[in-house]
């Protein structure tokens, strides 16, 4: 069965960093790409970010291009979003979505969220 | 970047009847839709891939169908534990992956 859970949200101010974690069970966590969705009051779900499998593709939206960064640790089976120079507008909650299979990009199985709150 | 148009914004109906969601995209993604379910609290849940193809686990009462640029999401009949908020998403052309604004199916 998989299992998705996200960890690290909170309430940063403005300008500030957070790092989510997302911890992947129930499937072979280095034969699929991940991505990181958000859902927030004003754009309701919107896609951040991608990576590859093995991490060697990386890509943003470019709301969050040049301040979030992907990673993944295979060996931990674990999703990373490190979050920088953070926005009002970065509030919300962030999903982590497993990817369907190789090109087919879209989201078979959603973590529960973890809520990020930027606010001063 | 490909614009998904949902409508209506809010459908009402009763248990029993017929649901139909639209999602328009702004330029030809073939059968490249998707369409997600997801209630308060909870985590979108995957419905249909590529147009028609029902998910695991999900009623036969879930149908797709389209291409191109005009898509719907049908529930033959609602069940009450149907009522939600519904989401397409396109794969076809990415990044950036988009969603449309979604429809909310509430209980007249």
């Amino acid at each position: 069965q998989v299992h998705l859970v996200e960890s690290g949200g909170g309430v940063v101010q403005p300008g500030g960093s957070l790092r989510l974690s997302c911890s992947a069970s129930g499937f072979i966590f280095n034969n699929h790409g991940m991505d990181w969705v958000r859902q927030t009051p004003g754009k309701g779900l919107e896609w951040v970010s991608f990576i590859r499998f093995d991490g060697s593709q990386k890509y943003y939206a470019d709301s969050v291009k040049g301040r979030f960064t992907v990673s993944r640790d295979n060996a931990k089976n674990t999703l990373y979003l490190e979050m920088d120079s953070l926005r009002p507008e970065d509030t919300g909650i962030y999903y982590c979505a497993k990817d369907y299979s190789g090109t087919y990009h879209f989201f078979d199985h959603w973590g529960q969220g973890t809520l990020v709150t930027v606010s001063s | 970047e490909i614009m998904l148009t949902q409508s209506p914004a809010t459908l009402s109906l009763s248990p029993g009847e017929r649901a139909i969601f639209s999602c328009r995209a702004s330029e030809s993604i073939n059968s490249h839709i998707v369409w997600y379910q997801q209630k308060p609290g909870q985590a979108p849940r995957l419905l249909i891939y590529d147009a028609s193809n029902r998910a695991a686990g999900i009623p036969a009462r879930f149908s797709g169908n389209g291409y191109g640029t005009d898509f719907t999401l049908t529930i033959s009949s609602l069940e009450p534990e149907d009522f939600a908020v519904y989401y397409c998403q396109q794969r076809s052309s990415w990044p950036p992956i988009t969603f449309g604004q979604g429809t909310r199916l509430e209980i007249k």
